[in-house]
């Protein structure tokens, strides 16, 4: 059964970078036909796709995000992960990551999720 | 992007058929494919249906994913419902190379 989990720091000084690893259980990210992403959730709040990513091919961001964000993997510990500069309360959230397992590039659905982890910016 | 709307929260008795509806601001809700999720209190979501219409394997047949588009919207109904469906639940959807979420809609079953 494929699993994901998120890691990293649950707390971040405003203007710096968070930075967030998703590992992979279960299943391979380079050998799979599959997207990988990562979503956030601000509490309380709904669902904000962050961007996408396809195992030797693209990957796509959110309009909104683009500038501050980049999703970088390594194969060789089947892992990847999410690097987000210049944060703010605002950027305070639960952040998934989830594979996409639909056919179509970003389309969904997100079929596989991890549990989730709170990152909270704040000084 | 065009938007996708929720209502903010639906109640309903339990035994009970509650539809939840999500409304595409502009373009055709026919143009790109629906997904469903299911977010209970303190966990990850989960999806329920994908492609408008299709169950993912262990879903219970008592969720059903349409869309209307003389409305221009999908529905997620669920029908003899179960306090265990209390949940908050997603719409979502894609255009281009992005990807857009419903607000959600809190359904409490009680």
């Amino acid at each position: 059964q494929l699993q994901l989990q998120e890691s990293g720091p649950g707390l971040v000084t405003p203007s710096e970078t968070l930075s967030l690893t998703c590992t992979v259980s279960g299943g391979s990210i380079s050998i799979s036909s599959y997207y990988w992403g990562w979503i956030r959730q601000p509490p309380g709040k709904g669902l904000e796709w962050i961007g996408s990513f396809y195992y030797g091919g693209n990957t796509y961001y959110n309009p909104s995000l683009k500038s501050r964000v980049s999703i970088s993997v390594d194969a060789s510990k089947n892992q990847f992960s999410l690097s987000l500069n210049s944060v703010t309360a605002a950027d305070t959230a639960v952040y998934y990551c989830a594979r996409d397992g639909g056919f179509r590039a970003v389309a969904g659905p997100f079929d596989f999720w991890g549990p989730g982890s709170l990152v909270t910016v704040s000084s | 992007n065009f938007m996708l709307t929720q209502p903010h929260s639906v109640s309903e008795s339990p035994g009970k058929t509650v539809a939840l509806s999500c409304t595409r601001s502009s373009g055709s809700i026919a143009s790109n494919y629906v997904q469903w999720y299911q977010q209970r209190p303190g966990s990850a979501p989960t999806n329920v249906i994908y492609d408008d219409d299709q169950r993912p394997s262990g879903v219970p047949d008592r969720f059903f994913g349409s869309i209307d588009s003389s409305s221009n919207s999908a529905s997620l109904t669920i029908s003899g419902l179960k306090t265990e469906d209390e949940a908050d639940y997603y719409c979502q959807s894609y255009e281009g190379d992005n990807v857009i979420f419903g607000g959600g809609t809190k359904l409490t079953v009680l």
